[in-house]
């Protein structure tokens, strides 16, 4: 039982070059959740999923896109990455939503240069 | 809108010190309040949760109360180890929304 892993751990991207990031779940969780984390900020909401083949905006969609064409996968995309987006990505996934605990995957750190 | 607000860190404590970590947040209705827990290189972990006002999380001896009347959610410990060194979050989640809203984090390092 792996949990939630993401794909890559490391990235250094140039400014305006796209990239996707891959989250993977193996516990059957409905809900699938893409968070940035800076410095001094905690962690913001990128995008969620509520299932398969839905996507919604969080707390600081722009400059980003997500699918979730199969369940057990959630893609955030970067079409033409910028410095501001040099972040830690976290994925998570939950079974509900309210008191369900959310599984996060290990992060994915990015540098755009 | 729904905020929550942690104390700074970081927080340094030798072992076997007692730890509180200060958390109080603003939001309408009825939040569910969490604690998550990151250690140094991994993502988060849940370490407890309270649903409802009065109600006491607990787990790995951290206690935390949903205090409705303060509007708060204090992370205690009675005396702290060097494994618990880690980066510690309060969260919410909106009664009936999909997101939890997290504070800025609190570094804790505990010396020997």
């Amino acid at each position: 039982n792996a949990g939630v892993t993401q794909t890559p751990k490391f990235r250094v991207l140039k400014t305006g070059q796209s990239m996707t990031l891959l989250c993977a779940q193996d516990m059957n969780h409905e809900y699938m959740y893409w968070y940035r984390q800076d410095p001094g900020m905690g962690l913001r909401l990128i995008h969620y999923s509520v299932g398969e083949g839905t996507t919604a905006k969080g707390e600081v969609p722009d400059g980003y896109n997500v699918s979730r064409l199969k369940k057990q996968n959630f893609l955030l995309g970067l079409e033409s990455a910028a410095p501001s987006q040099t972040s830690v990505y976290f994925c998570a996934s939950s079974k509900g939503t309210g008191a369900y605990e959310q599984y996060f995957g290990p992060g994915t750190r990015l540098t755009v240069t | 809108g729904d905020s929550v607000t942690q104390m700074e860190g970081p927080v340094t404590l030798s072992e076997e010190a007692f730890l509180t970590i200060n958390c109080t947040y603003t939001a309408t209705g009825y939040p569910s309040l969490f604690w998550y827990v990151q250690y140094p290189g991994e993502g988060l972990q849940l370490l407890l949760k309270a649903t409802k006002a009065d109600d006491k999380g607990s787990n790995k001896g951290f206690e935390a109360t949903y205090r409705k009347e303060t509007t708060s959610f204090h992370l205690e410990k009675g005396s702290v180890q060097v494994s618990d060194s880690a980066v510690y979050f309060c969260a919410l989640s909106p009664g009936g929304y999909n997101k939890l809203i997290f504070g800025a984090g609190t570094r804790l390092a505990v010396h020997p």
